[in-house]
């Protein structure tokens, strides 16, 4: 069965940074797609940034633009996400979440969503 | 940017049927998504590409998408409906969440 397992969150200061980590198992890592999403304490979840397949291609939220790095490593199943310069808006669980593309016949890909997501990772920004 | 807005909450009694919209410009020209996510749990797909069903979710949930507005309906609400949904959709390469919406069972 398909398992999304976080880890690598904590207690950072302002300024400060972290990896996270997410290991994947049960399907073949390296046909999909990858997401970290976050939810900040009481909030809605917020997209954070995708990866594709190969890894050559990535997307960011504005809100993480330049401080933070997705990769992955599809040898040792695992996705990553280092957080720089983190704030304490980046306060939040952090989940990596498998990504299914979709293509319509009229375009390539319409749509991707989240079909498997991993338990979280609390990430807390405090001095 | 793209923005999906929902409202903040919704109450159903039990057996009723609840519908929970999600309003976007043109939301009907791409397609949206559900999760529900229950307290201290993660989020579950429970509808995809507007009116898909991943395998293991009840009947009772269904989707539509048309115009600016898509909408998940639960016929015959049940109490562990109770849950936050949030709805999804893509543009132009960037993934959009809805604010979620708290569904009451009472």
């Amino acid at each position: 069965q398909v398992q999304l397992v976080e880890s690598g969150g904590g207690l950072v200061k302002p300024g400060g940074s972290l990896r996270l980590s997410c290991a994947a198992s049960g399907f073949t890592f390296s046909d999909y797609y990858m997401t970290w999403i976050r939810q900040a304490p009481g909030k809605g979840l917020e997209w954070v940034s995708y990866i594709s397949s190969s890894g050559s291609t990535m997307y960011y939220a504005d809100s993480v633009k330049g401080r933070f790095t997705i990769s992955r490593d599809n040898a040792k199943n695992s996705l990553y996400l280092q957080m720089n310069s983190l704030r304490a808006e980046d306060t939040a669980v952090y989940y990596c979440a498998r990504t299914v593309g979709y293509c319509s016949s009229t375009s390539c890909p319409s749509t991707y969503y989240f079909d498997y997501w991993g338990q979280g990772t609390l990430v807390t920004v405090s001095s | 940017s793209y923005e999906l807005t929902q409202p903040p909450s919704v109450s159903v009694s039990p057996g009723q049927t609840a519908s929970i919209t999600c309003s976007g410009d043109k939301l009907g020209d791409k397609y949206a998504c559900w999760y529900q996510q229950k307290p201290g749990q993660s989020p579950v797909l429970v509808i995809y590409q507007d009116n898909k069903r991943p395998s293991g979710i009840p009947e009772r949930f269904s989707g539509s998408n048309s115009g600016n507005t898509a909408t998940l309906t639960i016929s015959g609400t049940q109490a562990m409906d109770e849950a936050d949904y949030y709805c999804q959709a893509w543009d132009s390469s960037i993934v959009v969440f809805g604010g979620g919406t708290r569904l009451t069972v009472l």
